[in-house]
């Protein structure tokens, strides 16, 4: 079973900054079958890149994705309100798994 | 537009069995184009996979889960299904059911996901 880390568990920061996360497979993931998520409080998960950088229908252009192999990173450049919420990558090359999240907090 | 429903108990007792349901609308279970999925997250904590299926029966099921998990499908309702047997209190969770599509000759991400449903395992 692929294992996936998520860096760092906690992300402190304010409105306007960029945010990089960091998600780490113990081996390497075929194909870039990569996926982040953006979950908030009460809500469902919500895809926003597959293929290690290919966004989502509807998501916007701040939101990246990038990496190959066993190191992945989703890059937020410019933070809106609406992104501070837990974030997930999860991996479907082998099977599936899910990374334990990054949680993105106001400062 | 697509959209994916559960419903089931919300409630279970434990070593008994839990049931779910997905009510899929605006698209078809038996589309070659889509798999469909069980996914769930304990209070507080991440995501696990469940399974997975295919029209026609195909499965794939998290190895932890295999001995206790079915998924199978209705298509004459349009829904598939999550049984799974002796749950314990560790089966706590919201239970999701999404979408995958399929990749070429893979599976893809969960694409659309049901809103989730809460289900307690009591002793």
């Amino acid at each position: 079973e692929i294992v996936l880390t998520q860096s760092p568990g906690t992300l402190s920061l304010s409105p306007g900054e960029g945010a990089t996360l960091s998600c780490r497979a113990s081996q390497s993931v075929s194909s870039s079958y990569l996926a982040w998520y953006q979950q908030k409080p009460g809500q469902a998960p919500r895809l926003l890149i597959y293929g290690a950088s290919r966004r989502a229908t509807g998501i916007p252009d701040r939101i990246s994705g990038s990496g190959s192999g066993t190191d992945f990173t989703l890059t937020i450049s410019r933070l809106e309100p609406e992104d501070f919420a837990v974030y997930y990558c999860q991996q479907y090359g082998s099977s599936v798994t899910f990374g334990g999240g990054t949680k993105v907090e106001i400062k | 537009q697509v959209q994916l429903q559960e419903s089931g108990p919300g409630l279970v007792k434990s070593s008994e069995t839990l049931s779910l349901t997905c009510s899929v609308s605006g698209d078809s279970i038996s589309s070659n184009k889509y798999y469909w999925g069980w996914i769930r997250q304990p209070p507080g904590k991440g995501l696990e996979w469940i399974g997975s299926m295919y029209y026609g029966g195909t499965t794939y099921y998290n190895s932890s889960l295999k001995s206790r998990v079915t998924i199978y499908e209705d298509t004459s309702k349009n829904q598939f299904s999550l049984k799974m047997t002796y749950v314990t209190a560790a089966d706590t969770a919201v239970y999701y059911c999404a979408r995958l599509p399929v990749v070429g000759t893979a599976i893809g991400a969960f694409d659309i996901w049901g809103q989730g449903t809460m289900v307690i395992v009591s002793s």
